[in-house]
């Protein structure tokens, strides 16, 4: 039972443009969110974070959304950049436990 | 049915003990991987697998000792357990090699606390 869903497995975007990534969770005790950033032939680099006590958190083009009724969180990067090229992961832990659940990923081509 | 599995889920020790985390794929996946989350949620890699071969094997300690019987299995071996071994600990697969960049599956993590 995948408890964190990236329902798409790639997207293409136009550099300059705004990529948005999503990602959907069902456990309702989940609250922190993270993102990683995987190059291919590297481990997922961590990227950006929220507490569930926000609904946005901005760090330079990175911006994560949460919507926690609806159990989605989102990440826009703006402007998209040709390095920005890479697979990105959403994770989850619940009531400060140090355990991550993981999506499976969305892999972004960024377009020049 | 669990994409990645890994046993035991948690696991409290103590120092100087030896103890084994055993991984599993079902996903017919030709890469493994052992990752170690540190305190601040960042992920390294220590391992990685394609077909039973070791690929990477990035700078952990030699007490650290994966073993692939098959394709499927990634078992992570650690022998005298220290203090700063405790993390959680990740399996993950991929398909294809370690160079595609595919979408990768992880497995639920392994909380080992060594006390």
């Amino acid at each position: 039972d995948q408890q964190v869903k990236q329902n798409s497995p790639s997207l293409s975007v136009q550099e300059g443009r705004i990529s948005i990534l999503n990602c959907d969770y069902t456990n309702s005790m989940f609250d922190y969110f993270l993102w990683y950033k995987k190059y291919p032939a590297e481990g997922p680099t961590f990227l950006i974070s929220i507490s569930s006590i926000k609904d946005k958190n901005e760090d330079g083009r990175f911006t994560v959304f949460l919507n926690k009724s609806a159990k989605h969180l989102s990440l826009h990067i703006v402007p998209s950049q040709p390095g920005d090229s890479a697979v990105y992961f959403c994770a989850a832990s619940a009531n400060g436990n140090e355990k991550l659940t993981f999506g499976t990923g969305t892999r972004l081509t960024i377009i020049p | 049915d669990t994409a990645v599995s890994q046993t035991p889920k948690y696991l409290v020790t103590q120092m100087g003990n030896d103890k084994s985390i055993k991984c599993e794929q079902n996903l017919g996946h030709d890469t493994m991987y052992w990752y170690k989350q540190d305190s601040k949620k960042f992920l390294k890699i220590m391992f990685s697998y394609n077909n039973k071969e070791l690929i990477i094997n990035e700078t952990v300690p030699n007490r650290f000792s994966p073993k692939s019987p098959d394709k499927a299995h990634l078992n992570l071996h650690i022998n005298s357990l220290e203090l700063g071994d405790s993390a959680v600990y990740f399996c993950a697969s991929e398909k294809g090699g370690f160079h595609t960049g595919n979408t990768i599956y992880f497995g639920e993590g392994s909380w080992l606390t060594v006390v």
